[in-house]
């Protein structure tokens, strides 16, 4: 089982439309999830954080967390084309002693396209 | 000029070679890490550096090396270069701690090709 994985891709939506895109994670030890945004030929973007339990809402963009059932999603309202892009999943795992050293692992994307 | 900044940009190489990237930082940050990218593989952890005297292998170091001349800059060496280290190749930096975030600074990455 891959540590964190994404839903396949590619997805496609409507403009005007919820985007939602998901993630699921291995190691039960995870205490921080974000969400990058790569356009393509760009670099990621950091667009959401979350560390506990329940929803996190930034604009239009509102990320959900459930460590029970270890998974992780970023729901877009009011999809735009300019939302098309990869979305990464990244889990932040603690080393043994609970310090964290900012090891991020990543999802394998899923490509979001939003179509007029 | 960016924070993060990766020469070469763009590099096409022949098998066997030795390639150098390299990334300097104006961010101040301790931390640096370099990442690959595969399509559909997301981003893997190569090498990263908590500071100059601390380097440490990633999830998928075999076939790399890599040197912190100062704490701005990160090099990440192929010694012999083969066909499926092709890829798109990122420096990334952070914070010492994380104030809550841990966000990571991406550069514009370097795009490698192993003929």
């Amino acid at each position: 089982q891959k540590e964190v994985e994404q839903n396949s891709g590619p997805l496609s939506v409507p403009e005007g439309a919820i985007a939602s895109l998901n993630c699921t994670y291995s190691d039960r030890g995870s205490q921080s999830f974000f969400w990058y945004r790569q356009y393509s030929g760009k670099s990621p973007e950091l667009i959401m954080s979350i560390y506990s339990n329940g929803d996190k809402e930034d604009g239009r963009f509102t990320a959900q967390l459930n460590k029970a059932s270890q998974y992780v999603s970023l729901l877009i309202r009011d999809s735009q084309p300019s939302d098309s892009a990869t979305y990464l999943c990244a889990v932040r795992q603690f080393w043994a002693g609970g310090t964290s050293y900012g090891k991020l692992t990543f999802g394998q994307g899923t490509i979001l396209t939003v179509h007029p | 000029d960016a924070d993060v900044t990766q020469t070469p940009r763009n590099r096409i190489t022949k098998t066997g070679k030795r390639i150098m990237l390299e990334c300097s930082q104006t961010k101040g940050h301790d931390r640096m890490y370099w990442y690959r990218q595969d399509p559909g593989l997301g981003l893997r952890l190569i090498y990263y550096s908590f500071d100059v005297k601390d380097i440490n292998k990633g999830e998928i170091s075999d076939g790399y090396s890599v040197s912190r001349q100062a704490q701005a800059k990160f090099s990440l060496s192929l010694e012999s270069a083969i066909p499926n280290q092709t890829a798109l190749y990122f420096c990334a930096t952070s914070d010492l701690e994380d104030s809550g975030a841990n966000v990571l600074t991406f550069g514009a990455g370097s795009r490698l090709t192993v003929l």
